[in-house]
């Protein structure tokens, strides 16, 4: 069946640093791919997507790239601030009305001053 | 707008007695989903609903758990004779029909079970 694996945290940044976490998948044919982030209190929300191979997810100035050859979905940033803080989850789903998401574990992140 | 809602937000219940875990999704999202996540891991699959309609329920643990939308709208989780071992954090999700890829999520009910 499909599965997602991150990289463990917790990750623990400076403001300003260089984020990366990792996020691999198995999965029969093309899925979609996301990241979810949850704030303290908050529910989850979709960060950004990818549905194709070689697209690029970009919001909030975060960034993944759909890697069909290493089957990944690594997200980027290249300025964490405080506020960054949260946990981020990878997940993926098949296209179609019954499009479940299938779920890492989650990476939390601490951005500190 | 008002997003998706759940409540209660906390339960606590004894091990046997049954509980429900309501869900409010956006207004006009004809899919609803509902997910169990584990402390420490991500959330993971239970059922889905297009409309009043189950149309999948291959995530539910046991026959003690049971969902329901009659109406197409409000969705109630029921979960018979708890255990410990149901101890998480119900998430509700909605999705509008001319998008397959965005889901919206509630806060979530958190379920202890003691």
């Amino acid at each position: 069946g499909d599965s997602v694996t991150q990289m463990e945290g917790p990750v623990t940044l400076s403001e300003e640093a260089f984020l990366t976490i990792n996020c691999t998948y198995t999965a029969t044919g093309y899925p979609s791919l996301f990241w979810y982030v949850q704030y303290p209190g908050e529910g989850l929300q979709l960060l950004l997507k990818a549905t194709k191979a070689d697209d690029k997810g970009s919001n909030k100035g975060f960034e993944a790239t759909y890697r069909k050859e290493t089957t990944s979905f690594h997200l980027e940033k290249g300025s964490v601030q405080v506020s960054d803080s949260a946990v981020y989850f990878c997940a993926l789903s098949h296209t179609g009305t019954a499009s479940k998401l299938t779920f890492g574990t989650g990476t939390r992140l601490q951005v500190t001053l | 707008g008002a997003g998706v809602s759940q409540s209660p937000r906390y339960k606590v219940a004894k091990r046997g007695q049954d509980v429900a875990l309501r869900c409010d999704p956006i207004s006009g999202h004809v899919s609803l989903f509902w997910y169990q996540q584990a402390l420490g891991q991500g959330p993971e699959f239970l059922t889905y609903f297009q409309n009043e309609a189950q149309l999948d329920k291959s995530g539910l643990p046991s026959d003690r758990f049971f969902a329901e939308r009659p109406e197409g709208s409000v969705s109630t989780l029921k979960i018979q004779r708890t255990q410990q071992e149901d101890s998480a954090v119900y998430l509700c999700a909605s999705r509008i029909a001319g998008d397959l890829e965005t889901q919206y999520f509630g806060p979530g009910t958190r379920l202890l079970v003691l």
